[in-house]
């Protein structure tokens, strides 16, 4: 199975600029998508195939990397921010997420 | 607008069986590939299950830890989805949501919880 690493929290204050990585067992290629997750909702897509912006989604979200190395920026952060943050593999089965990143504000 | 709902949730025995539904609409539900994934009580994302399209045979794919017990279905004539759970266990309790995607989960339903307990 593909197991996928993240940090499991990362502080920013509002207006900053920050980045969280997902680590990949084994190379996925660009098979490689992201979630939001606000306390009590369903999961939204954010990014999909490692690089591309959902419709709908704001600009300030992007993703970058291929491989093994992933990494989803939101550039500038806002308060509406605040909620879990998982990648997710389609490279091979089992579909396999990360264990999800808690962003906080500082 | 595209809309996913989910329901069937409940509490359950251990060994006991369980069967989920999910209703979609706002989208050709017969060209996607439907997925369940479940979320335990303040735990991460899972994934279930997975049932490709007619051209694909409807083939279905599992994960380890539910692999024999659930099986997945679909009704395109209703836009329906399915899972079957048999056999549950205490581990099995959680929200299960209904997703939809090529080979990622861009659309999900609200989710329907199940709780296995004696």
């Amino acid at each position: 199975d593909t197991v996928l690493t993240q940090s499991p929290a990362l502080a920013v204050s509002l207006g900053q600029r920050v980045t969280i990585s997902c680590r990949a067992s084994k190379s996925v290629s660009t098979y490689m998508h992201w979630y939001q997750q606000k306390s009590g909702q369903q999961p939204k897509l954010l990014i999909y195939s490692a690089s591309n912006l959902e419709s709908g989604v704001p600009s300030r979200f992007s993703g970058s990397g291929s491989g093994t190395d992933f990494t989803l920026t939101i550039d500038p952060v806002e308060a509406d921010d605040i909620a879990n943050y998982y990648c997710q593999q389609s490279n091979e089965l089992p579909l396999t997420f990360g264990s999800g990143t808690k962003l906080e504000i500082k | 607008a595209v809309q996913l709902v989910e329901s069937g949730g409940g509490l359950v025995q251990p060994k006991e069986s369980l069967k989920i539904s999910c209703a979609a609409s706002g989208f050709t539900f017969s060209n996607a590939a439907m997925y369940w994934v479940r979320q335990a009580p303040g735990k991460g994302l899972e994934w279930v299950a997975r049932i490709r399209t007619k051209p694909n045979n409807y083939a279905t794919y599992y994960a380890d830890s539910v692999k024999g017990r659930f099986t997945i279905s679909r009704d395109d004539s209703k836009s329906m989805v399915y899972l079957q759970m048999d056999n549950l266990k205490t581990e099995d309790t959680a929200m299960y949501y209904c997703t939809a995607g090529p080979n990622w989960f861009a659309y999900w339903g609200q989710g329907t919880l199940v709780t296995v307990s004696s």
